[in-house]
């Protein structure tokens, strides 16, 4: 079975730009989660969606958008990219939210972020 | 939001048990406690969750005191491999995780 898959891998952009990432979860799995990780800090949560909607909001300016499509993938948009968006794109997948122990969340490979 | 502390970096060698402790004196009634493994340039892989006493699976084990305001992963004969960050974090009310900086894991020959 396919694991969670990121597109891109890897990508470059200059300040001002914006950017689209994007995230398939597992199959089976209705929520999808974004996080961003540093350089040297653990990941950061931006966004958590479950059938479509957005559930969960982490402390990023309204640059950072994002959506889930009916087949549950989902978008990451940041717009007027600046130095310090550079990082590791994390996306991770589960079958639900919420407090169970049953939720866990499956992290995808990553989509790295470069801002010049 | 509640945190969690937890030692910067350890070492260890081969076929040692190593033991990583993390403090979280809020956390709240309903939080469960999970650990993730992270290599270089990878997502974090879920190790082990547990919301008291102990818990055991193939790869850890993961004790938490009655209070628990700390929690211990006990990772048995570790091997080179195991070298890599360790992330203790509680389950947020939303279901996300909250990270911290984790435990840079080095394991020598």
């Amino acid at each position: 079975d396919a694991g969670v898959t990121q597109s891109p891998t890897h990508l470059i952009k200059t300040r001002g730009q914006h950017v689209t990432l994007r995230c398939s979860p597992i199959s089976g799995h209705k929520s999808v989660s974004w996080y961003q990780q540093v350089l040297g800090q653990g990941p950061q949560f931006i966004f958590q969606y479950y059938e479509k909607e957005e559930r969960g909001r982490g402390n990023f300016p309204d640059r950072f958008s994002a959506r889930q499509f009916p087949n549950y993938s989902s978008e990451l948009n940041v717009n007027a990219l600046l130095l310090g968006d550079s990082a590791l794109y994390l996306c991770a997948s589960s079958l639900t939210i919420g407090e169970s122990s049953y939720n866990e969340q499956f992290f995808g490979p990553g989509t790295r972020l470069t801002v010049l | 939001l509640a945190k969690t502390t937890q030692p910067i970096s350890m070492d260890s060698y081969e076929g040692q048990e190593v033991n990583i402790t993390c403090s979280h004196n809020n956390i709240a009634t309903n939080d469960y406690i999970t650990w993730y493994q992270q290599f270089p340039s990878q997502g974090p892989r879920f190790i082990i969750q547990g919301y008291k006493t102990k818990v055991t699976n193939e790869v850890a084990s993961l004790f938490i005191p009655a209070d628990r305001k700390s929690s211990t992963l006990s990772l048995p004969r570790v091997s080179l491999s195991d070298t890599a960050v360790y992330y203790c974090l509680l389950r947020g009310s939303q279901g996300n995780l909250i990270f911290g900086k984790g435990t840079k894991l080095s394991v020598k020959p």
